[in-house]
């Protein structure tokens, strides 16, 4: 089945600077990839989702890449805010051949002022 | 919007009770989730529905049963709450048309005493 990591350490950054997450994956080849903010103590809520054949997609400050060649993507937070402090969770379509998705993780930000 | 609604915010249940959690959704999404997430462990699913009455195992079943009986509202019984059962239990819904995105609940935080 199909492995998705994210890096389990916080990442710590300056208020104004980009942020970059990554997202990789294993035996698997989606068709889209997802990206989901999580604040403590509530569920996910969707941002963006790429599709294969795009190579990037943006919203408002937040880009996100897809490299099927490399099985990864990238999230990045360009002018980073405190308010974007949050946990970041992947997630693509499994190889369930149902409507499951697989999640990664989720990788901490931390913005500080 | 699409709005997934759960019946309680936090729960306080004692060792052998059970226990109904209650999800329901606006949209009028075919496909409903229970996940359980606990920290260092992600995201796991429980069980899923993609239609009334019908449901499908997740990953980690065993403990929990669910009910789906009208198309908005997806209920998961644990049977016999056990203290390993104490986490975040998220609701999902997602739609059978375009891609999988899921729109979660609020999140019942459960403690099992």
């Amino acid at each position: 089945s199909q492995k998705i990591e994210q890096n389990s350490e916080a990442l710590n950054i300056q208020e104004g600077k980009t942020a970059t997450l990554t997202c990789n994956y294993t035996n698997y080849s989606p068709a889209y990839l997802q990206w989901y903010r999580q604040d403590p103590g509530r569920g996910p809520v969707f941002l963006l989702l790429i599709r294969e054949n795009e190579k990037e997609k943006r919203k408002e400050r937040l880009k996100v890449t897809f490299d099927t060649t490399l099985k990864q993507s990238l999230f990045h937070i360009t002018a980073s805010q405190p308010a974007d402090s949050a946990t970041y969770l992947c997630a693509l379509e499994g190889d369930y051949g149902n409507n499951r998705l697989a999640f990664g993780k989720g990788n901490q930000v931390v913005v500080i002022p | 919007d699409v709005k997934v609604t759960q019946s309680s915010r936090y729960l306080v249940k004692r060792t052998g009770e059970k226990v109904f959690l209650e999800c329901v959704q606006d949209m009028d999404h075919e496909n409903m989730f229970w996940y359980r997430q606990d920290p260092g462990l992600g995201l796991r699913l429980i069980y899923f529905s993609y239609d009334v009455k019908m449901k499908e195992k997740g990953d980690i079943p065993e403990g929990y049963s669910v009910s789906r009986e009208k198309k908005e509202r997806f209920s998961l019984i644990l049977e016999s709450a056990s203290t390993n059962q104490t986490s975040m239990y998220l609701c999902a819904s997602s739609s059978d048309r375009g891609p999988e995105t899921q729109y979660f609940g609020p999140g019942t935080r459960l403690l099992v005493l």
